[in-house]
């Protein structure tokens, strides 16, 4: 099985401040990578696709790069609605596996 | 507009069944594939497994192969997952979930859309 694996667990960071959070695959899954945004209390929603590839209606200060294992997701300046969690996935193989998410909150 | 309602909160008894419910609408209900992800209190997504509403064909994560059935009515548009024997340890949200692409699974796709999720509360 691909294990997903997720740095940091969670952070604290002010408005305005850029984040980054990095997701490692335990094999090569090209870019067959997405990222999802789950709110407090609510369903997951997707950010990107592909590895890069911003979906429809997600504001451009959220962009993710990568290949292969190690993948990022960036936001370029922290907003009070980003507090969230984020959780990358694989798509590559198996029906596809989580990381363990990434809580982000304001400091 | 795409849409995946699913069926509301239940409370159950250790040893009970239980079979939760997710209508879609806006789209060809029988083309695309849906996911059911869990998520444990206070922990992250799991995949449950998907199923194809067109012929019910399930494939299941490893970890709950023998503890869940998926299952699907096309008539109705709805995709449903169910317990026979719950235990406690099966309390958690369940969320369904469309995959981005119609037909077969294809490496590269993804949760597009995702229902409002379905608590489960499993206690005696």
């Amino acid at each position: 099985d691909i294990q997903m694996t997720q740095s940091p667990s969670s952070l604290s960071a002010s408005v305005g401040d850029r984040v980054t959070i990095t997701c490692r695959s335990s094999q090569n899954i090209d870019t067959y990578l997405n990222w999802y945004q789950q709110k407090p209390g609510k369903a997951p929603k997707v950010l990107i696709s592909g590895a890069s590839s911003l979906q429809g209606g997600v504001p451009s200060r959220f962009s993710g790069s990568g290949s292969g294992t190690e993948f990022t997701l960036t936001i370029s300046s922290l907003q009070p609605e980003d507090v969230a969690t984020y959780y990358c996935q694989q798509s590559y193989i198996n029906l596809g596996t989580f990381g363990q998410g990434t809580k982000v909150e304001i400091k | 507009e795409v849409q995946l309602v699913q069926s509301g909160a239940e409370v159950k008894r250790p040893g009970e069944s239980l079979k939760i419910s997710c209508r879609g609408s806006g789209y060809s209900f029988d083309s695309y594939w849906i996911a059911w992800v869990r998520q444990m209190p206070g922990k992250g997504l799991e995949l449950v497994g998907i199923v194809y509403p067109d012929d019910s064909d399930s494939r299941y994560s490893p970890s709950f192969q023998s503890r869940v059935t998926m299952s699907a009515d096309k008539s109705i548009n709805t995709a449903y997952l169910q317990w026979t024997n719950l235990e406690a340890s099966d309390s958690a949200m369940f969320y369904c979930a469309k995959l981005a692409d119609p037909g077969m699974i294809a490496a590269g796709t993804y949760f597009q859309y995702w229902g409002q999720g379905t608590l489960v509360t499993v206690s005696s």
